[in-house]
């Protein structure tokens, strides 16, 4: 089945550095990833759907200047959380989704990353 | 934008039992529902889905159901094992390859053996 890795799995960083977020569709090209936040005994709310090459789209509510993705290729996106502070805490999440085959096409969920601001 | 919402939050049931999950929708555009289950610290994985086209699909011992018209949708998981116990999640999307997918809150489900 499709793979997506996540990297990293787990981060501590101090408040007010900028931490990146790797996501990658290891056996198959991505033509969308999307980006989920999670907090403890929560859904997964969705940040912004990200389509290679282009711009992210962003979910309202949800500060593009400070949540920064990228997609530059079919195989990988990144979430970069700029100046973090400790509410950013939280478990990112993403998913990609197969770009050939069809319109319900299943997402696949990458592993998660832990994000801890001190 | 779409509204899913989902019941119960949790629910305990005994092994061997059936399990009920239910969730509404607000988007009558929407037209494909999957299904997650997401163990603690892991991913959700796809457990099943369901497009707008069919009003029930079954899988083993799961099978889930679709009112169009109604717009709500729901989980059956029959013969309960404590492996069943996780958070479910529906989910609700108008189904192209770049549409987003709107999740409901979650059920944390519990199988007593």
């Amino acid at each position: 089945g499709a793979v997506v890795s996540q990297h990293p799995s787990r981060v501590i960083c101090k408040s007010g550095t900028s931490v990146k977020i790797e996501c990658r569709s290891l056996d198959f090209q991505a033509t969308t990833m999307f980006w989920y936040r999670q907090f403890p005994k929560q859904s997964l709310m969705l940040m912004a759907t990200s389509n290679e090459g282009s711009k992210a789209t962003y979910e309202q509510g949800v500060e593009k200047d400070k949540f920064l993705i990228n997609h530059a290729s079919l195989t990988l996106s990144t979430l970069t959380v700029t100046s973090a502070h400790p509410e950013d805490s939280s478990f990112y999440i993403c998913s990609a989704r197969d770009g050939s085959g069809g319109s319900y096409n299943e997402q696949f969920f990458g592993p998660g990353t832990r994000l801890t601001v001190l | 934008g779409e509204n899913v919402e989902q019941h119960p939050s949790t629910l305990s049931v005994q092994e061997g039992d059936s399990a009920v999950i239910k969730c509404t929708y607000s988007d009558s555009a929407s037209n494909y529902f999957p299904w997650y289950k997401q163990e603690l610290g892991k991913r959700p994985q796809l457990i099943i889905d369901i497009r707008s086209n069919v009003g029930e699909k079954k899988d083993q011992r799961i099978a889930v159901t679709l009112n169009k018209t109604a717009k709500h949708f729901s989980l059956h998981i029959t013969e309960t094992q404590p492996e069943d116990s996780a958070v479910y999640f529906c989910a609700a999307s108008k189904g192209g390859g770049y549409q987003k997918v709107t999740f409901g809150t979650g059920t944390k489900l519990q199988v007593i053996p």
